[in-house]
C-alpha cells in the first residue's frame, strides 16, 4: 500500500539554524499538507499546497516557514531560523482530492531545538 | 466557525463495539464530518468521512443524526490496536479560509 515517507525521523538542531524537514507523498496526489504537534498537544495544521502554490496557511505559519515541491516528488518545509518554541512532530500529509478528502499522514518528524 | 465537542477518554473491553460521540451543533449544511485517529508516537490516519447518510467501510461505521449536530464512529469489535486518539472534524474557517481544526479528540483504551 502506497504511504507518506518523512526525512529524517529524528532532527536536533540549534536555536536560530535552519531546518528542512522531507516528505515523499503519495506518488499520484495533487494536495500536500504539513501540520505540527508540540508534545502532549493537539495537532495544528500549518499550510496547504496544491498546484505549486500555497492554498491556505494558519497563522502559525509566519515568515520563518516556507514549502516547496523542488523536484515532482519531494515536500519540505523550511523553518528558516529555529527557536525553542519550533520543537515539535512535524507531520506531512497528502490527499488525491482537496483537503477535505481523506489525508495520508506521514510517521512525522521530530525535530528538538536546542 | 464549527467546532466539534467529545469526550476527553473512553474504555472499551476487547472485541465489544465502542461507539465514540461528537458533538457538532454549529455545524453548516455543506461540512464534512471526518474522523480521523491516532495511534500513539504515530501520525494522524483516516477512518471514515460523511455528509448526511450513515457510511461504513472497514474500519468502522459513521452514523449521523438527522440533524446533524451530533455524530457517533462505530468499532464494531475493538481490538488492542484501536488503542488511540479518535479525532471528530469539521471544516475550520481560518485566517485563511478553510482547515481541518483536529481539537483534543477522545482517547480510546482497550482493554483486554
Amino acid at each position: 500500500e502506497p504511504e507518506v515517507t518523512q526525512t529524517p525521523s529524528h532532527q536536533v538542531t540549534q536555536m536560530g539554524q535552519e531546518v528542512i524537514l522531507r516528505c515523499v507523498p503519495i506518488s499520484n496526489h495533487l494536495y500536500f499538507y504539513w501540520y505540527r504537534q508540540i508534545l502532549g498537544q493537539k495537532v495544528e495544521f500549518l499550510v496547504s499546497f496544491y498546484n505549486n502554490e500555497i492554498s491556505e496557511k494558519s497563522e502559525i505559519f509566519d515568515d520563518q516557514f516556507s514549502v516547496e515541491r523542488p523536484d515532482g516528488s519531494n515536500f519540505t518545509l523550511k523553518i528558516r531560523s529555529t527557536k525553542l518554541e519550533d520543537s515539535a512532530m512535524y507531520f506531512c500529509a497528502s490527499s488525491m482530492r482537496g483537503p477535505f478528502y481523506e489525508q495520508y499522514f506521514g510517521p512525522g518528524t521530530r525535530l528538538t531545538v536546542t | 466557525d464549527a467546532k466539534t465537542t467529545q469526550p476527553n477518554s473512553m474504555e472499551s473491553n476487547e472485541e465489544e463495539p465502542v461507539h465514540l460521540p461528537c458533538n457538532h451543533s454549529t455545524i453548516s449544511g455543506t461540512d464534512y464530518i471526518h474522523w480521523y485517529r491516532q495511534l500513539p508516537s504515530q501520525g494522524p490516519e483516516y477512518v471514515i468521512h460523511g455528509l448526511t447518510s450513515n457510511v461504513n467501510n472497514r474500519m468502522a461505521s459513521l452514523a449521523i443524526a438527522e440533524d446533524r449536530k451530533s455524530s457517533t464512529l462505530i468499532l464494531h469489535r475493538a481490538t488492542l490496536r484501536d488503542a488511540a486518539v479518535y479525532y471528530c472534524i469539521l471544516r475550520e474557517k481560518g485566517i485563511a479560509g478553510n482547515q481541518f481544526y483536529f481539537g483534543t479528540g477522545t482517547s480510546l483504551t482497550v482493554i483486554p
